[in-house]
């Protein structure tokens, strides 16, 4: 059964950082692009960062370029998203993807999602 | 540029069908997307892969309630004899350069 279990969120002030992990289990961690999706509090989904499964390309989101970086320990089967200089507007559930077999096109499986708040 | 369009609310009675709409932005009326459920309080879930031809792959435990359409730029989910868990927000997402496109989402009520 996949799973994909979110961790590291919580308050941090405006500026701060923060760095979520993944772990994943279920399936052949390093064969899969894997990826983070965000949801504000009542607003829809928004995607952050990808990273392939072998090679280790990155994506971001224009919104979070050069603030956040996207990497990944196949040999812990384990996701990460370093969150530097956060902002109030970064106040979100952060969630966990698996990219979809051999393109990631889409998202086939999901997290629970973490919350991360940024507030003074 | 790559945008997908849904409404933002639905309703239908328990047991009857409904069907929610995505539209592709001109342009990539082709473009394949996925849909996926959200149930309150609760992390997304994959439903399906929707192609232009309207051929569909489901995911794992996917009822057949749930099927997939499509027509021009238009992406349809139907769901067939509503329960209470359809409750949900339903998501259309599609993909561009190394990035992922979602739709504002489509609040689903069962009366």
């Amino acid at each position: 059964e996949v799973q994909l279990l979110e961790s590291g969120g919580g308050l941090v002030q405006p500026g701060g950082s923060l760095r979520l992990s993944c772990a994943a289990s279920g399936f052949t961690f390093s064969t899969y692009g894997m990826s983070w999706v965000r949801q504000t509090p009542g607003k829809g989904l928004e995607w952050v960062s990808a990273i392939t499964g072998i090679g280790g390309r990155t994506y971001y989101a224009d919104s979070v370029k050069g603030r956040f970086t996207i990497s990944r320990d196949n040999s812990k089967n384990t996701l990460y998203l370093q969150m530097n200089s956060l902002r109030v507007e970064d106040t979100a559930v952060f969630y966990c993807a698996r990219g979809s077999k051999n393109t990631a096109y889409y998202p086939d499986y999901w997290g629970q999602g973490t919350l991360v708040t940024v507030s003074s | 540029q790559l945008v997908l369009t849904q409404l933002p609310s639905a309703s239908a009675s328990l047991g009857a069908s409904v069907k929610l709409t995505c539209t592709l932005s001109s342009g990539h009326s082709n473009y394949a997307i996925a849909w996926h459920q959200q149930q309150p309080e609760k992390g997304p879930r994959y439903l399906m892969k929707l192609n232009s031809d309207g051929s569909h792959n489901k995911g794992d435990g996917i009822p057949d309630r749930f099927s997939g359409s499509s027509s021009g730029a238009e992406r349809y989910l139907t769901i067939s004899s509503l329960q209470s868990d359809d409750e949900a927000d339903y998501y259309c997402q599609t993909w561009g350069t190394g990035n992922w496109v979602f739709g504002g989402g489509t609040k689903l009520t069962v009366l």
